[in-house]
Parts: C-alpha cells; sequence; structure tokens
C-alpha cells in the first residue's frame, strides 16, 4: 500500500504567485482532509471532504484558498496568491469508516516557503 | 476553542527513564482519544488511542490510560529512547460535529543520551 502520498514535497515561490499541492489518498479512503501546519505548531484543518463533497471549509480562507476532489479520490489544493505568512507545511490525510473513521494515515507533507 | 489541554509543553528526560504526558478534556460526549507522535520533519502517526469504555490500553513500552471523572488520559513511555524524541499530540476527536480531529501545540520530549 502507497499510503497517502502528496506533491510537490517542497515549492518556493515568490510572494503574488500561484502555487498548488495534489494529494492521492490510500486507497478506498472515502474522508480525505487538509491540514497547514506552522513551525511550532500542531495541524490546523483547512477543509475536509467525504467523498467529493467538502463537508468542512470553515477553516479555508476562501480570498485566496480553493481545493477540489472532483471525482472523490486525489484532490489538489490551491493558492492564489501566495502570501509571506502562507508558508508551512500543507499535509494530506485520510480516513475510511473500515479502518476507523476517526484513525488519520497523514501524508509526508508539502512544505511551502513564499518570499 | 480548545477542548484539550496538554501538559507539559516540553519535556526532557534521560533515556531508559519514563515519560508522562496528561491531556485534560472538557466535553464529557469525547469517547475516543488518541496520541500522535511527530518526529522532527516526518508525518504525524496515530502510535496509541483508546476508547471511553476501556481504562488502559498497553503496546510494548507504551500505554493510554483514561480517568473518565476527572476527564483527563495520558501517555506512558517507558524505559525511554533516543528515537522517542518527537512532538507529541492529544488530538480532540470532535463528536457530534463529524469526523474532525482538533489538535494543539503538543508536547515536545527530547530523551537525552
Amino acid at each position: 500500500e502507497a499510503g497517502v502520498v502528496q506533491s510537490p514535497r517542497y515549492k518556493i515561490i515568490e510572494k503574488k504567485q500561484p502555487v498548488a499541492f495534489w494529494c492521492n489518498p490510500i486507497s478506498g479512503h472515502n474522508t480525505l482532509y487538509w491540514y497547514r501546519q506552522n513551525l511550532g505548531q500542531g495541524p490546523e484543518l483547512l477543509i475536509r471532504y467525504e467523498n467529493e463533497e467538502a463537508v468542512d471549509d470553515s477553516q479555508l480562507p476562501k480570498d485566496r484558498f480553493s481545493a477540489e476532489r472532483l471525482k472523490g479520490v486525489d484532490s489538489t489544493l490551491k493558492i492564489q496568491p501566495a502570501e509571506l505568512g502562507d508558508s508551512a507545511v500543507y499535509l494530506c490525510a485520510s480516513s475510511s469508516p473500515h479502518s476507523g473513521a476517526n484513525v488519520l494515515t497523514f501524508g509526508a507533507g508539502s512544505r511551502l516557503t513564499v518570499l | 476553542g480548545e477542548n484539550v489541554e496538554q501538559h507539559p509543553s516540553t519535556l526532557s528526560v534521560q533515556e531508559g527513564d519514563s515519560a508522562v504526558i496528561k491531556c485534560t478534556y472538557s466535553d464529557s460526549a469525547s469517547n475516543y482519544f488518541p496520541w500522535y507522535k511527530q518526529e522532527l520533519g516526518k508525518r504525524p502517526q496515530l502510535i496509541i488511542d483508546i476508547r471511553s469504555n476501556v481504562g488502559e490500553k498497553k503496546d510494548q513500552r507504551i500505554a493510554v490510560t483514561l480517568n473518565k471523572t476527572a476527564k483527563h488520559f495520558s501517555l506512558h513511555i517507558t524505559e525511554t529512547q533516543p528515537e522517542d524524541s518527537a512532538v507529541y499530540f492529544c488530538p480532540h476527536w470532535l463528536t457530534g460535529g463529524g469526523n474532525k480531529l482538533t489538535f494543539g501545540t503538543g508536547t515536545q520530549l527530547k530523551v537525552e543520551l
């Protein structure tokens, strides 16, 4: 099993540029999460999907962040335009009722640096 | 808001000693209590969890105990090793609000040689 796959692992951009992160969850996991983790902090939930539906996006800064999971499998998180404060690690996680709906498996993360 | 308080924020122990991290929660409806470990530069990983119908659970050198009356649960690591050095989180599983884990700032454990 490949686990949760994220890309890119690292991204350095200048402020005001766009950036996109991709996540492929564990096969069969219908719930997908995007978290943001700042240095020295715990992960902060941005958005949660149940299949293709975004069921909790209350913490997603909608003026510049967007996400999609069109076919209920892989997902993309986009930031446009990026700001200096967006520098963080963006973690994707997935879960399944079969393996435990409350057991999250995280990907390795995408580290974003905004200059 | 924060429904789980975790202490201490940093913990330093000598190799071979025991380490205990405690989390206190406020929601009496909470019924799931996980512990995640995050090594430097790595992803958070579930290391042990307990449900409200069980008072203690062990897995080799780690154990979790739950005190429902006092509303706290603790992570116990015995015979600590350098590879136990990491940040440990006790995220809150939001009941009645869908599948959602809310993380605090965690405990930085350092095992010194």
